[in-house]
């Protein structure tokens, strides 16, 4: 059965922390993805990877970086967390040719 | 094909059908599809459709597509209690690349 799990379903933290967000697929998917959900807005995307090492922006980028050292493993970096990214983070996993992105249940993050 | 659309709330009572619609910008997605949250949760995926297709049924839902008009819909027939959720229509219009809509929040009321 296909699995994308994410560290924390709940985080707090203040304002100027450096937060990591981990997210780990067991399905051997090449593609992995960041997206942040805001009410209103829907699902935007922030980075992904296609490759180990590999990284390409998505549409909001900034204050944000990815690392990927892992197939199975894609985090997530707040360097500075500041309380406009006060949100819920969805990570993702694609084969390179699959047709479809499996869901982790989210990460509700909340910056004091 | 950064444009998906969809109305925000529906309500529908138990036992009825919903209809929930999305539109696109992008004619080169390849695939369009639907996406169930329930509270709390992640995606689920619930169904997609190949752009070359009209439609698709799998058991209480039908897909339509009018690739014409850039009009998806989802119709869930029999709604029930725990359809009530976020659903949310993507597109994607190349390899890496998804576009969902701001997602439709169904209220069943018994």
């Amino acid at each position: 059965d296909v699995k994308v799990t994410q560290s924390s379903r709940y985080l707090v933290k203040r304002t100027g922390e450096k937060v990591f967000l981990e997210c780990v697929q067991d399905m051997d998917h090449e593609n992995m993805f960041w997206y942040r959900q805001d009410p209103g807005l829907g699902l935007r995307l922030i980075y992904f990877s296609y490759d180990v090492k590999m990284k390409e922006k998505g549409d909001i980028p900034e204050g944000y970086s990815v690392s990927r050292e892992k197939k199975e493993r894609f985090s997530l970096i707040l360097e500075s967390a500041s309380t406009n990214q006060t949100s819920m983070y969805l990570c993702a996993s694609s084969s390179r040719v699959a047709e479809t992105q499996y869901f982790g249940p989210g990460t509700r993050l909340l910056v004091l | 094909g950064e444009d998906v659309e969809q109305s925000l709330f529906l309500s529908v009572r138990e036992g009825d059908s919903s209809v929930i619609n999305c539109t696109y910008t992008d004619s080169s997605s390849t695939y369009l599809y639907w996406y169930k949250q329930e509270p709390g949760a992640g995606l689920q995926l619930l169904t997609y459709i190949f752009s070359n297709m009209d439609m698709k049924q799998d058991q209480r839902l039908t897909v339509l597509l009018n690739k014409k008009d850039k009009h998806l819909s989802l119709r869930i027939a029999d709604t029930q209690t725990g359809d009530s959720a976020i659903y949310f229509c993507a597109e994607r219009y190349n390899f890496n690349k998804f576009y969902f809509g701001s997602g439709t929040k169904l209220n069943v009321k018994p």
